[in-house]
């Protein structure tokens, strides 16, 4: 089992849809989780970063942390063509160095 | 320049050749590192720098040799490599080496090895 599962997509929506991106884990140690964006030909960006568990708004985006059931999300409001890009998560424990990825879902928001 | 910067963006060389990828950050930042991105598979950390000192190696191949000159400036010498070595390789850097609060990536380096 994948420590971090992300369904690949592509996912297709109209503009000002909301999107719902989700990943499961298997390590119940994961304590900080991040969503980042990558468009093609470009390096991803941190996009939301969440402590345990909870809600963080920022903008048109929320992620959610539900550590009971090892899931996280990454909604978007009012889509935009703008928002088409991979959305990876990732997530950490406290110490060591390593960031566990997702392998990040394909999003297209059409016009 | 802002950011993270990666040079070459593109690399094509055979089998047999030796080049080298050079990552700058200017962010003041304290840690530096090197992913590997193949396609549709999760990044993949190879190492990690901390004030210019290795504290991580991923147990990747001795093809693969980094190099910290300083915290700003980060190398990644290739040597005989193979062509499953194919990828995106970002550098990253971060405030600190546990990198608790997330990446800046620069936009990579896409090499193919024929």
């Amino acid at each position: 089992q994948k420590e971090v599962e992300q369904d690949p997509g592509p996912l297709s929506v109209p503009e000002g849809a909301i999107v719902s991106l989700n990943c499961t884990y298997s390590n119940s140690a994961f304590q900080y989780f991040m969503w980042y964006r990558q468009y093609s030909r470009k390096g991803p960006e941190l996009l939301m970063y969440t402590y345990s568990s909870g809600n963080k708004e920022d903008g048109r985006f929320t992620a959610q942390v539900d550590k009971s059931s090892k899931y996280i999300s990454l909604f978007i409001r009012d889509s935009q063509p703008s928002d088409s890009a991979t959305y990876l998560c990732a997530m950490k424990t406290t110490g060591g160095f390593k960031t566990i990825f997702g392998a990040g879902t394909r999003l297209f928001v059409k016009a | 320049e802002t950011g993270v910067t990666q040079t070459p963006r593109h690399l094509v060389m055979g089998m047999t050749n030796k080049k080298s990828l050079k990552c700058e950050q200017h962010l003041g930042h304290n840690a530096m590192y090197w992913y590997k991105q193949s396609a549709k598979k999760p990044l993949e950390l190879m190492f990690v720098y901390s004030l210019e000192e290795r504290v991580e190696n991923n147990s990747v191949p001795s093809r693969f040799s980094p190099e910290c000159p300083n915290s700003s400036h980060l190398f990644l010498h290739l040597h005989t490599l193979q062509p499953e070595d194919s990828a995106l390789y970002l550098c990253a850097s971060s405030q600190e080496s546990q990198a608790l609060y997330g990446y800046t990536f620069g936009s990579g380096t896409r090499l193919t090895v024929v």
